[in-house]
């Protein structure tokens, strides 16, 4: 079963617009990465959140984690057509892990109507 | 630039057939993962390795199986290919604990 639920499954907004995507797990998060992928292309990682409260921005995408580490939202200010994707969250299974392995949600696939 | 490197874009086998995927990563990552995405499913793990000549079963390892010979190289195949692993493959690295991944551009592989 999934560990990560996104929401919204999709999302049409206008250009210019402002939006957020939510990311939510029932379990502690010990490490949050957002990916933006192109339809039938691989992930791109974007940010990495690892403690309560923090926030992270690039360009025009801005990444928080809660401040109880089970829920992240990416918030994209002044959308473009180059932001269309799906963009996915994943989240480490355990601190403990070795290997570092990812859960990861079904995604949210952004349109950007110009 | 580093990279992730799947060998093929696009693939279609027969049923039955072997299949070879291949994976090679020039960042000298020690874990490196084989993923399938499908809609309404999500990415799920299929087996990964965290050092050579090693690994571990996924969530979905029935049907695949994996080598790394190398460290920069790992090799999913399925056995006997069938109709329900129809997907899109994705191969991932890692350098370690709490970090991002590194993906391939992806494998479409449908088999018919």
């Amino acid at each position: 079963s999934q560990e990560l639920e996104q929401s919204p499954q999709s999302l049409i907004v206008q250009e210019g617009k402002n939006l957020t995507i939510n990311c939510t797990s029932s379990k502690t998060l010990y490490g949050l990465y957002w990916y933006k992928q192109k339809y039938g292309e691989g992930l791109i990682f974007l940010m990495m959140l690892q403690k309560g409260g923090e926030e992270k921005s690039h360009e025009k995408i801005t990444a928080k984690l809660d401040e109880k580490k089970q829920q992240s939202s990416l918030h994209i200010t002044a959308s473009q057509p180059s932001h269309a994707g799906i963009y996915l969250c994943g989240a480490d299974r355990s601190i403990n892990t070795n290997a570092g392995k990812s859960t990861f949600g079904d995604g949210t696939t952004l349109t950007v109507k110009p | 630039d580093v990279k992730v490197t799947q060998s093929s874009r696009y693939l279609v086998k027969r049923t039955g057939e072997k299949v070879f995927l291949e994976c090679v990563q020039d960042m000298d990552h020690e874990n490196m993962f084989w993923y399938r995405q499908d809609p309404g499913l999500g990415l799920r793990l299929i087996y990964f390795s965290y050092d050579v000549k090693m690994k571990e079963k996924g969530d979905i390892p029935e049907g695949y199986s994996v080598s790394r010979e190398k460290k920069e190289r790992f090799s999913l195949i399925l056995e006997s290919a069938s109709t329900n692993q129809t997907s899109m493959y994705l191969c991932a690295s890692s350098p370690g604990q709490v970090n991002g991944y590194t993906f391939g551009s992806g494998t479409r592989l449908t088999v018919v």
